[in-house]
């Protein structure tokens, strides 16, 4: 079944509001990774963790293994953030298998 | 620096005709490597990975077939494509596996579309 739930599905923001996404794990994960999907439809690399948080300009990232968690915060959002983003977790026996959320799009509104 | 190309950028075949997508990556030796694909308003999954020359894993049975010729290229293809292999085929490397967490970089994508 499905090992990572994404939430939410959708989100729109008002320019320099911001929020948050969130994946759930239906199983302990090794590490998380976030990732943005460019204009081709690739993945663009925002934070790799295996515990604790990262922070990276106006983007934040938590990672608790034992809950069973990630977060991807996004604070003062601006128009260029509007996009689709991942989580993928990387758990069981299979290297480096990463088991990948839904996506949640975002708009960032004017 | 790091680079991860993938070939073609786009392609349209007939039910029932062979394929064959490519990846390679430049500047780093050894890495492992991995196929990912998505069909469309799916989620990505892996379907094989590589550690090392000659080595490959499947992880999801799709009538698909990976091979790693060289160490910096991975190659997927099948004889017979299905109309289900439509789809976004992600290519992407990473320096280790398994106990070894580490970053997976992505390729820029391949579109399939079988008609």
């Amino acid at each position: 079944g499905d090992q990572v739930e994404q939430s939410p599905s959708a989100l729109s923001l008002h320019e320099g509001t911001g929020s948050a996404l969130r994946c759930n794990f239906t199983t302990t994960m090794r590490a998380v990774q976030w990732f943005r999907k460019n204009s081709r439809g690739s993945l663009i690399n925002l934070f790799y963790l295996a515990s604790g948080t990262k922070e990276n300009g106006r983007l934040k990232s938590a990672f608790d293994s034992k809950e069973r968690y990630s977060t991807l915060h996004i604070r003062d959002a601006q128009l260029e953030d509007s996009g689709t983003y991942f989580c993928a977790a990387e758990g069981g026996s299979a290297l480096g298998r990463l088991h990948f959320g839904a996506g949640t799009q975002l708009i960032v509104i004017p | 620096a790091q680079t991860i190309h993938q070939w073609p950028v786009a392609e349209i075949k007939a039910v029932g005709s062979p394929l064959s997508l490519g990846c390679t990556i430049k500047g780093k030796s050894s890495p492992n490597l991995y196929w990912y694909w998505q069909a469309t308003g799916g989620t990505l999954q892996q379907l094989f990975y590589s550690i090392t020359v000659g080595q490959v894993e499947s992880v999801v049975q799709l009538n698909l077939s990976a091979s790693r010729p060289k160490d910096d290229q991975f190659i997927l293809s099948t004889e017979k494509l299905l109309l289900s292999h439509s789809g976004f085929y992600l290519c992407a490397w990473s320096l280790h596996g398994g106990k070894n967490q580490d970053t997976q970089y992505f390729g820029p994508g391949t579109r399939l579309l079988v008609l």
